[in-house]
Order: C-alpha cells, then structure tokens, then sequence
C-alpha cells in the first residue's frame, strides 16, 4: 500500500520560515493535500492541489510537490501556526495521510 | 454555509453495536463524497472510507474492510458508520468530511464523534 512519511516534529521560532515535508514514491505525479488539525479541533485544509490556498488561509501558508516530495512552508510563523499538519494524497481511490508532523513555535 | 454535524459521543462495551451519524447541511448531500477518519487517542488520521449519496457507492480502505460499515440515507442528508462488534481497539475520535473538487481535498469536516470502548 502506499505511503506517506512526514516527520514527526519540526520547531521554528516565531517570524521564521517553517518547512513541513511530505514524502512518498513519485509523489509528485499525485495532487496534495494539507490539513492543520490543532489541539482539539477538527482537521481543516490549509493547501489543496499542491500549492491552492483556500480562501481564509492566510497568505503566509504555501506549498509545493516534485519528485518524490510535497512541502507546506509558513513564512513569518506565528504562534497561532502551533498545531498538527498531515498530508494527503490519493492512491488512486484510496485516500492516505501521511503520520503528522507537530510544528512547535517557540 | 456547508456544514457536518455528527452525532454524540458514546461509551460503549466490547462485543455491542454502534452506528454514528453525520448529517450534511447547505448543500445538494446528495452530489458530495462523505468519507469517514479515523483518530485513535495521540494519533494521527487514518481514512476509514468514503460513500457517494447519490447512488450509494461505497469504498474502503483495506484496513477496515469488513470491520465497519459505512451506508448514507438521503432523505434526512445523513451518512452512517456502523460496527457490529467493538473492540476496545476501536477506542477513538472519528469524524466525517466532504470529499471536495476534482482532486479530492477533504472540506468540510465534522466535529468528530469519540467512541469510547471499555470493559
């Protein structure tokens, strides 16, 4: 089956550039997905087909997907950027998140 | 507004029945993917599945095949997950969501429904 591998935890201090990788084989021939779920709240979509912002997402979020890995980048990251990120793609009809990667602003 | 509202939480014994609901509001349910998550106590998210409304075509992922049922009633916009026999694995929050656009981004979702399942 197919998979997704983020790591675990990243830390960035506050204004600083975070960079949450996402990979999986081939990954960039697949659409992407980012989801911010923080502490005790539902997933919501911060990136989708790669690099799309929905509307209310801050321009700050950004994101990419070549090769073999996806990337979401926060430019000046605030403390409120404190949470949970999974990646998402599908293979073909099955959904996959990659395990998470908790960003840490401090 | 598009939204999904889920049922309550449960707390539940191994071997009983459950089924969890999710109701769609604020747009045609019928036309959206529904798909269920799965997330166990400080874990991350599993994708349990997915139902399309308007004919009922159900899809799995592997993993929880034959394990859970998910089904959809569209005359009250509402999609199902159901068990037949818990475990104290099930133990978890699950939520609802709506598959979106033509490559398939998870938006909106629901406020998740906790199972709890113990002896």
């Amino acid at each position: 089956s197919y998979e997704l591998t983020q790591a675990p935890s990243v830390s960035v201090s506050p204004g600083q550039t975070a960079s949450i990788s996402c990979s999986g084989d081939q990954l960039g021939e697949k659409y992407v997905c980012w989801y911010q779920q923080r502490p005790g709240q539902s997933p919501v979509v911060v990136m989708y087909e790669d690099d799309k912002r929905p509307s209310g997402i801050p321009e700050r979020f950004s994101g990419s997907n070549s090769g073999n890995t996806a990337t979401l980048t926060i430019s000046g990251t605030q403390p409120m950027d404190e949470a949970d990120y999974y990646c998402q793609a599908w293979d073909p009809t099955t959904a996959v998140f990659g395990g998470g990667t908790k960003l840490t602003v401090l | 507004e598009v939204q999904l509202e889920q049922s309550g939480a449960e707390v539940k014994k191994p071997g009983q029945s459950l089924k969890i609901s999710c109701r769609g509001s604020g747009y045609i349910f019928r036309n959206y993917w529904i798909a269920w998550v799965r997330q166990m106590p400080g874990k991350g998210l599993e994708w349990m599945g997915i139902v399309y409304p308007g004919d009922s075509d159900t899809r799995y992922n592997p993993s929880f095949k034959g394990q859970v049922t998910i089904s959809v009633d569209t005359s009250i916009n509402a999609a199902y997950l159901q068990w037949n026999s818990l475990r104290v694995s099930d133990t978890a929050k699950y939520y609802c969501a709506t598959r979106t656009g033509d490559h398939g981004w998870f938006d909106p979702w629901g406020q998740g429904t906790l199972v709890t399942v113990s002896s």
